[in-house]
């Protein structure tokens, strides 16, 4: 099983609908959940981070964390064109400890 | 403030050929990661240092992978010798502190092997 995984998409929306990207992770024992953004040719950037069971909102991006399902997501609210990217999901299981990458959810917004 | 730094941009050299690829990490960062991202196998750590010393390697491919950190502010990724296989998009990253830290990448080494 892969340790964080995401489904690879294309996920198309329209322009001002809401986007939801999902990731599962196999370590119960994770701690830190990060999701970074990634323009084509470009290098990742983070964009949320989640630590704790629950819904966190910046913006129009909200992350919501269950860790008893394991399972992380990233809602986009009115979304727009400059949003297409590849997004990606990324673990932490401990202070200290390297970050996993999920290979990411490609989502196209259309205007 | 300048972010993460990466050297060259873009590297194309032929099989068998040594390849040093250099990052300098964000100034008062003390922890440096290297990246590998190709299409199949997506954003892989490589290895990381935490106060210039290598932490994790395990991530690193085949003893043909080497990585240095001299100091805080200096780091190399060398492989040697390259073969088609090890192109990709080589990115460092660097962080603060163990907790709660985060990563800032930088733009990246696309390294093509003929």
């Amino acid at each position: 099983q892969k340790e964080v995984e995401q489904n690879s998409g294309p996920l198309s929306v329209p322009e001002g609908a809401i986007a939801s990207l999902n990731c599962t992770y196999s370590d119960r024992v994770s701690q830190s959940f990060f999701w970074y953004r990634q323009y084509s040719g470009k290098s990742p950037e983070l964009i949320m981070s989640i630590y704790s069971n629950g819904d966190k909102e910046d913006g129009r991006f909200t992350a919501q964390l269950n860790k008893a399902s394991q399972y992380v997501s990233l809602l986009i609210r009115d979304s727009q064109p400059s949003d297409s990217a590849t997004y990606l999901c990324a673990v932490r299981r401990e202070a200290g400890t390297a970050l996993i990458f999920g290979k990411g959810t490609t989502l196209s917004v259309s205007s | 403030d300048a972010g993460v730094i990466q050297s060259p941009r873009h590297e194309v050299t032929e099989m068998g050929q040594e390849v040093t690829l250099r990052c300098k990490p964000i100034s008062g960062h003390n922890s440096l990661f290297w990246y590998r991202q190709t299409m199949m196998r997506g954003l892989e750590l490589l290895i990381y240092f935490n106060n210039n010393v290598p932490i994790d390697d395990s991530g690193m491919p085949e003893d043909r992978f080497s990585a240095k950190m001299p100091n805080a502010s200096f780091s190399t990724l060398k492989i040697q010798p390259s073969e088609p296989r090890d192109s990709a998009v080589y990115f460092c990253a660097s962080s603060y502190g163990q907790l709660y830290n985060e990563q800032f990448f930088g733009p990246g080494t696309r390294l093509t092997v003929l």
